[in-house]
């Protein structure tokens, strides 16, 4: 089975400044991807960014990034020159290759604000 | 940009009573899923759809919940008779292959009362 922990219910950054959303997750396989969806008040989930388990380089998709520690099982999300349309909840996910349709686990999220 | 798309966004109805959401996924996916928020938790898992039968599913459908692809682009979730602790978020999601991302609609809220 697989888990996703998100440590952080809430977290708040100043406009322009940047933050680290932290998640840790558990898995016996290898090969897998991991996500990070942004859920606004409008409550669509949004992909924001995706790290494949077997690429050693973290993924950045403009202002965002990510510090995927494999060994440690480690997945934060650092949002740089944060804006006001930032702030929501945050999901971290893991999906596994299962080799069928295998689902997505999500943590329990981080609320987000962000402060002029 | 290709989307999925939900309908309806919002559902009222009574308990005991059956309801469809309506989902269709972006055109070239292959792989259909339907998750639930309730309100203020967690994203989970309800049930995976590939090449017309069901994957996997979670232990949350049950037999009041069913699944069904009626023509090329409909993707369907029925439950037969709802529970007031069915009220939540429905969303449906699609996916190009079977790992790797998955991508949602704005989400269909169903209200049991």
């Amino acid at each position: 089975a697989q888990t996703v922990t998100q440590s952080q219910p809430e977290m708040s950054v100043q406009e322009a400044e940047t933050v680290t959303l932290s998640c840790t997750y558990d898995t016996s396989e290898s090969d897998y991807y991991l996500f990070w969806y942004k859920q606004p008040p409008s409550r669509q989930m949004i992909l924001v960014i995706r790290q494949e388990a077997y690429k050693q380089q973290n993924a950045t998709e403009n202002r965002f990034s990510v510090n995927f520690q494999k060994a440690a099982k480690s997945f934060s999300l650092k949002i740089s020159d944060s804006q006001l349309g930032d702030a929501a909840m945050y999901f971290c996910a893991l999906r596994v290759n299962t080799g069928t349709a295998s689902k997505l686990t999500f943590g329990t999220g981080t609320r987000l604000q962000v402060t002029l | 940009e290709p989307e999925v798309t939900q309908t309806p966004s919002h559902q009222v109805t009574q308990m005991g009573q059956e309801v469809i959401l309506r989902c269709v996924p972006i055109s070239n996916h292959l792989y259909f899923y339907w998750y639930r928020q309730i309100l203020g938790q967690k994203v989970e898992f309800l049930v995976s759809f590939y090449n017309n039968e069901i994957s996997e599913k979670s232990e949350i459908f049950d037999d009041q919940f069913s699944v069904e692809r009626p023509d090329g682009s409909n993707f369907t979730l029925k439950i037969r008779s709802t529970k007031l602790e069915d009220s939540a978020m429905y969303f449906c999601a699609s996916s190009q292959t079977a790992y790797t991302e998955a991508f949602f609609g704005q989400g269909t809220r169903l209200t049991v009362v």
